[in-house]
């Protein structure tokens, strides 16, 4: 019964192909969110969503498009990836003013 | 714009040690801090959280942190730390809250290392 749970795990991928990352959470949240880590761990918002809706959409290359099909779902689709892609990719969902839950995270290499 | 820092990269201390890692943030009105932990491999989990009252909040795992205003600081502590507590901390504010979202900022983290 995990709350957030992301596939897959890892992503070793070449360059120039594209990927997507899925996301899940079982907590009845309105929220989800998208964050990059990257391999200095620093964390950074990348999207939000609620009730399918984008809210927030940082500075993020085009190559980025998330989608959620349903509220309990968000995925994110990655074109022409980049050397400079590979980091952590994290999924969270919170009802808005209260915490933010995460995955596990999904390790995207790019070679 | 808000931001987040975390002075200390890495901490080293003793198991039984007592633990205090910093965090200070820049925000203009009253914030909401979080502290967030990150064992190796793993996703975030919450240890506690600020919104308002009390200034010193408990959190899970023994872990307590004390908001002050007048410092602009959200430090986080523990009495006696334990071997399973070595992994990166960070500390995070609500950067903008849109009414449907909240805009998490991290600060870099602190890895913490248990010497047994």
């Amino acid at each position: 019964d995990t709350a957030v749970s992301q596939t897959p795990k890892y992503l070793v991928t070449q360059m120039g192909n594209d990927k997507s990352i899925k996301c899940e959470q079982n907590l009845g949240h309105d929220t989800m969110y998208w964050y990059k880590q990257d391999s200095k761990k620093f964390l950074k918002i990348m999207f939000s969503y609620n009730n399918k809706e984008l809210i927030i959409n940082e500075t993020v290359p085009n190559r980025f498009s998330p989608k959620s099909p349903d509220k309990a779902h968000l995925n994110l689709h990655i074109n022409s990836l980049e050397l400079g892609d590979s980091a952590v990719y994290f999924c969270a969902s919170s009802q808005v003013f209260h915490e933010q839950f995460f995955g596990p995270g999904t390790r995207l290499t790019v070679l | 714009a808000q931001s987040v820092t975390q002075p200390d990269i890495h901490i080293t201390v003793s198991e039984g040690a007592s633990l205090e890692l910093r965090c200070n943030y820049s925000y203009g009105a009253t914030p909401y801090l979080f502290w967030y932990v990150q064992s190796p491999g793993q996703g975030l989990q919450l240890l506690l959280k600020y919104f308002s009252g009390d200034t010193l909040v408990q959190g899970i795992k023994g872990f307590e942190a004390e908001f002050k205003r007048s410092q602009s600081s959200f430090n986080l502590r523990k009495p006696s730390v334990h071997w399973s507590d070595a992994a990166e901390y960070f500390c995070a504010v609500v950067a903008l809250n849109t009414g449907t979202a909240s805009k998490l900022t991290f600060g870099t983290g602190t890895r913490l290392q248990v010497t047994l």
